[in-house]
């Protein structure tokens, strides 16, 4: 079981280009989730989906839209990348449930917009 | 506003105890966790406290109190392993989780 895989690992791209960031998760959880982690800011939250076929956003969402057309999948996409979207970026996934709802994360991808 | 505030960096040697507090603010509250990330990977799972007292697993144990909207996490018998970042995230009403910047530890010899 793989858990949680993202791609790619690592990205540099142009200003201004499109670019999506994958995310799938095989452990059949419910609620999945997009952070930004920044040095020295903690994990900011972008956009999240409680269940497949809805999506809601985070607390720094401007920039970046989501889709989750079904349970395994949470892609996030920036239409026209700036370079203050460089950083890394986690997809993490969890039960659904609610109170001690652990959430488990990918390994990140490593985006940096010149 | 929401807030969880914790410290940037520590260190302590091989072997010894330390302890990493968080204090916390949130609207509402569904629980406190902790996570430890070393560098260049994924944060991984350490505790989850919802109840005042004292959690122990292993060499690991956290406290929580909600009273002082406070918790600690207390490392035992440190390894160098044990190097790493240790994320506080409080749970509120929503059942968003709101993170702390983390405080790096660094393990002597």
């Amino acid at each position: 079981i793989a858990g949680i895989t993202q791609a790619p690992t690592s990205q540099i791209l142009a200003a201004g280009r499109r670019m999506t960031l994958r995310c799938t998760q095989d452990m059949r959880h419910n609620a999945m989730y997009w952070y930004r982690q920044d040095l020295g800011l903690g994990l900011r939250l972008i956009h999240y989906s409680n269940t497949a076929g809805t999506t809601g956003k985070g607390e720094v969402p401007d920039g970046y839209s989501v889709s989750r057309a079904n349970t395994d999948d949470f892609p996030l996409t920036l239409a026209s990348a700036v370079p203050s979207q460089t950083s890394v970026y986690f997809c993490a996934s969890s039960a659904g449930g609610q109170g001690s709802d652990t959430q488990y994360f990918g390994p990140g991808t490593r985006l940096t917009v010149l | 506003g929401q807030n969880i505030d914790q410290p940037t960096e520590m260190t302590a040697t091989e072997g010894a105890i330390v302890q990493i507090n968080c204090t916390y603010q949130t609207s509402g509250f569904n629980g406190l966790f902790w996570y430890q990330q070393h560098a260049g990977e994924a944060p991984t799972f350490l505790s989850y406290n919802v109840l005042d007292g004292l959690e122990e697993k292993g060499r690991f144990s956290s406290f929580l109190s909600r009273s002082k909207g406070y918790s600690y996490l207390l490392l035992k018998e440190l390894q160098m392993k044990d190097s790493a970042s240790y994320l506080c995230a409080g749970m509120d009403s929503n059942y968003q989780l709101i993170w702390g910047a983390g405080t790096k530890l660094i393990i002597k010899p």
